[in-house]
């Protein structure tokens, strides 16, 4: 399995303000993914983040709200721009070690925008 | 159309029964996989099947690539059990498609 882990777990900010996401493995791995989930509704793909190539994003997502980086094997971090209440969900990161097809899933960060 | 069908929604069991959810694919899935995300948010990963069953204590799972569906057996249901229960099947671009949840009680 791979551990990841997330900063913050959660967070309140203002609308219009732009927080980071920070997600780590604990050993290196090859995509990093991003998802969205509102309260008692399922996952949603965002974004998938390979090392050292811009983040491909899913219908619905764009770069421009969300950008992402992945500057190496075991780190990428999620911002979400111009924050809306909308927005306010559960951001988490999730991983497969090398080889390996089961995924694994970071804590999650719990976004609230006032 | 939803790729992935998940069902029942929600389901209470008393502990000790048993149950099963399932999940039906529109399309061909390599793999499935199956998650329980607990109370406080947290996803554990169950399962990864890309054929036949598999068995992890009291829960087992089944995946049919041919006739499209996964379940997931849960025998002798535990407080422990409680959460949401998620399948996922493999997309094209090997992505996770989604099924809809099943909220999970269990009951003294």
């Amino acid at each position: 399995s791979v551990l990841l882990y997330q900063k913050p777990n959660r967070d309140i900010c203002q609308s219009g303000t732009s927080l980071k996401i920070q997600c780590v493995a604990d050993s290196q791995v090859v995509s990093m993914f991003w998802y969205q989930q509102f309260q008692e509704q399922s996952l949603m793909l965002m974004a998938t983040a390979n090392e050292g190539s811009e983040a491909t994003y899913e219908s619905g997502f764009t770069k421009d709200k969300f950008p992402i980086s992945r500057p190496n094997l075991t780190f990428s971090t999620l911002t979400v721009n111009n924050a809306r209440p909308g927005d306010s969900s559960i951001y988490f990161c999730s991983s497969s070690p090398r080889g390996v097809y089961e995924q694994y899933f970071g804590p999650g960060t719990r976004l609230t925008v006032l | 159309g939803d790729q992935v069908e998940q069902s029942p929604s929600a389901l209470s069991l008393h502990e000790g029964t048993s149950s099963a959810l399932r999940c039906n694919f529109t399309t061909t899935t390599r793999s499935v996989q199956w998650f329980r995300q607990n109370s406080r948010g947290s996803l554990i990963n169950l399962f990864y099947l890309a054929s036949g069953t598999k068995e992890n204590g009291r829960l087992k799972s089944a995946f049919d690539s041919k006739e499209l569906y996964s379940t997931l057996h849960i025998r002798d249901a535990q407080l422990e059990d409680s959460g949401t229960y998620f399948c996922a099947a493999e997309g094209s671009n090997y992505q996770l498609i989604w099924g809809s949840g099943t909220k999970l009680i269990i009951k003294p």
